[in-house]
């Protein structure tokens, strides 16, 4: 079965040091992974993604994402993280064997003073 | 310009009303999505459309009817909802269909009540 994880259900870090939100996945076929953010009472916002070619991505708000091959993980980093980069993370990936995106179960993210 | 937009924001309805979801975009999207969404959990999908036709139906109650009159506007009637569909409804396009790599791009979804 095709499947994304996220292993972990919140993510606690302080202002300014880096943080790393989890992302593994299970997908046939040469996979294409997101990463959306989602504030209280919004819709998904769009990161980044792999689609293909260098295995760092860069995204939005500083953002970036390294995708694993043999650890068919997908993790989204970010160097100094801010107060207000707390909200909901989810990774999404699939293939053209899926057919649709297939949601992680989310991350809390929480940065505090 | 990414922008999907919805109405209404908010939504109260009864369970023995009718009512409609609204979604468009301006963006040359040929894929549009809904998607429902339970408090701090993934969205679940619900329909796809594909070049104005539905393509995926993710096996939802006969009580939720998609409509998608063009390629700019998506519609979700409701009729005799049960307050559990109580949720954030997440409306989202991609430029072509979900067998590819497009991104999808969310609006900021309408929160529906059920009394």
């Amino acid at each position: 079965a095709q499947s994304v994880a996220q292993p972990e259900d919140q993510v606690n870090v302080a202002e300014g040091n880096p943080l790393t939100v989890k992302c593994t996945y299970s997908v046939s076929g040469n996979p294409y992974l997101f990463w959306y953010v989602q504030y209280p009472n919004r819709g998904l916002q769009f990161l980044l993604k792999y689609i293909t070619g260098d295995n760092l991505v860069k995204g939005s708000y500083g953002f970036e994402a390294e995708f694993n091959k043999s650890q068919t993980s997908f993790h989204l980093k970010k160097p100094s993280a801010l107060v207000s980069d707390s909200a909901l993370y989810f990774c999404a990936g699939g293939s053209s064997n899926t057919g649709k995106l297939i949601f992680g179960q989310g991350t809390t993210l929480q940065v505090k003073p | 310009d990414t922008e999907v937009t919805q109405t209404p924001k908010h939504l109260v309805m009864g369970m023995t009303n009718k009512k409609s979801l609204k979604c468009e975009q301006h963006m040359g999207h040929r894929a549009m999505y809904w998607y429902k969404q339970k408090a701090k959990k993934p969205p679940e999908l619900m329909f796809v459309y594909s070049y104005e036709k539905l393509s995926i139906n993710e096996s939802v109650p006969s009580r939720f009817s998609p409509e998608c009159p063009n390629s700019s506007l998506l519609n979700l009637h409701l009729h005799a909802l049960q307050p559990e569909d109580s949720a954030l409804y997440l409306c989202a396009s991609s430029l072509f269909d979900p067998g590819r790599s497009d991104t999808q791009y969310f609006g900021p979804g309408t929160r529906l009540t059920v009394l």
